[in-house]
């Protein structure tokens, strides 16, 4: 299983954009790298996937470089209601169990 | 519904004592998911169903630990004989189709916070 690593925390101000990396070294072909949030005393949310370059929404950009050995989610104009734990996560594409293998997260404070 | 909810919010029990947690999928949701949340940021799977099959069980510990999804009725997670280290929170998530890319994700609920005295 491809195991990531992100920080355990970061801190920003209202208004900053924030990146985010997450470094997945054994990510195999057929895997994408998906991100969810988690706000206290709620499940997680979906926030992005990608599988490779750059994926943009509404919410986050994601950055994969051409290796995939990493990625980074990107915040723009982090506002205090950012705050929360940021999970990276990869997905087997060709997997037939389904089932998302958390880490510990990024805590990401927003401070005004 | 439009989104996975799960009863109750809060349970407590005493040691050696039941617990029954309960969880309604999002309608047309055919996959089901139990993830328990320990320690601050930590998820571990417990069991999934595609719809009333057991799917994935290997994240449950066998002997006091039991879930069903039976149709028309909400998916449960039982535990007998609870001990002080099942105090976690026990998240459900659905998703329509099988995880694995094509922005399939899952939708969580927000959880049973079950505290064992």
């Amino acid at each position: 299983l491809a195991k990531t690593t992100q920080p355990i925390s970061m801190d920003s101000y209202e208004g900053q954009e924030v990146n985010i990396t997450c470094s997945h070294n054994n990510i195999a072909t057929n895997d994408y790298i998906t991100w969810y949030q988690q706000f206290p005393s709620q499940g997680p949310r979906f926030i992005i996937q990608g599988y490779k370059t750059k994926v943009t929404n509404e919410v986050a950009s994601l950055f994969i470089p051409a290796d995939r050995k990493s990625s980074t989610l990107s915040l723009p104009r982090v506002s205090l209601s950012d705050t929360a734990v940021y999970y990276c996560l990869v997905e087997y594409g060709s997997s037939n169990t389904g089932k998302l293998i958390f880490g510990q997260g990024t805590t990401l404070q927003v401070k005004p | 519904g439009e989104e996975v909810a799960q009863t109750p919010k809060h349970l407590v029990r005493g040691e050696g004592q039941k617990a029954k947690l309960y969880c309604a999928p999002i309608k047309g949701h055919s996959y089901v998911f139990w993830y328990q949340q320990v320690l601050k940021n930590e998820f571990k799977f417990l069991i999934s169903f595609q719809n009333e099959n057991v799917f994935d069980e290997t994240g449950m510990p066998k002997e006091r630990f039991s879930a069903k999804c039976l149709p028309n009725s909400p998916c449960s997670l039982e535990i007998q004989a609870t001990k002080l280290e099942d105090s976690a929170v026990y998240f459900c998530a659905s998703s329509q189709f099988l995880i694995g890319g094509n922005d399939e994700k899952l939708f969580f609920g927000s959880g049973t916070q079950l505290s064992v005295l």
